[in-house]
């Protein structure tokens, strides 16, 4: 069985930092390009960045590009997301994604249960 | 960057009604999107991908269509269990992976 478990959210005050975790297992993780999407409260998905399976190619929302950096472990199976220069914007609930097996495109099959980062002085 | 538009913002129906729920792309995707459902306190979870395929566990009265710029998710036969929150996503142009803002289904 699929399962991602995020952590390391929390309360930051504008401009500090944090770093998030995701643990997989159940799946060969080093196959697999992985994911952060992002939701605020009470508002749609937003994607923020991926990192690409064996090249490490990575992509960044325009929002967080210069801020965020993802990174992966595969003989940790974890996935990460440092987070710096943080601001009230970035306050929202933050999955670990991992797309479709199949498929023509590229979706997000399997989700975290998410970690709340909040930002706030 | 493509746009996703979903339409209505809220859909009030009852149990065993049809809801038909729009996602509307700024430029065409071809057939790269997909439809997930989020219940209150819950993950998204994947419903359709491809426009019209199901994914794992998904029950028949899910079926979505569409190509080009305009799509379709169609709930026949509503369950208590299907009022929620609805996204359509696009994967044909990226970065980035863009979503609608969502379909609010509510029981009337």
């Amino acid at each position: 069985e699929v399962q991602l478990v995020e952590s390391g959210g929390g309360l930051v005050r504008p401009g500090g930092s944090l770093r998030l975790s995701c643990a997989a297992s159940g799946f060969t993780f080093s196959s697999y390009t992985m994911n952060w999407v992002r939701q605020a409260p009470g508002k749609g998905l937003e994607w923020v960045s991926s990192i690409i399976s064996g090249t490490n190619y990575i992509y960044y929302a325009a929002s967080v590009k210069g801020r965020f950096t993802i990174s992966r472990d595969d003989s940790k199976n974890s996935l990460y997301l440092q987070m710096n220069s943080l601001r009230a914007e970035d306050t929202a609930v933050y999955y670990c994604a991992r797309p479709l097996n199949g498929g023509s495109g590229y979706y997000f099959a399997y989700w975290g249960q998410g970690t709340l980062v909040t930002v706030s002085s | 960057e493509i746009v996703l538009t979903q339409s209505p913002a809220t859909l009030s129906l009852s149990p065993g009604e049809r809801a038909t729920l729009s996602c509307r792309a700024s430029q065409s995707v071809s057939t790269y999107l997909a439809w997930y459902q989020q219940r209150p306190g819950q993950a998204p979870r994947l419903l359709i991908y491809d426009v019209s395929n199901r994914a794992t566990g998904i029950p028949a009265r899910f079926s979505g269509s569409g190509s080009g710029t305009d799509f379709t998710l169609t709930i026949s036969n509503l369950e208590p269990e299907d009022f929620a929150v609805y996204y359509c996503q696009q994967c044909s142009d990226w970065p980035p992976y863009s979503f609608g803002q969502g379909t609010k289904l509510e029981i009337k």
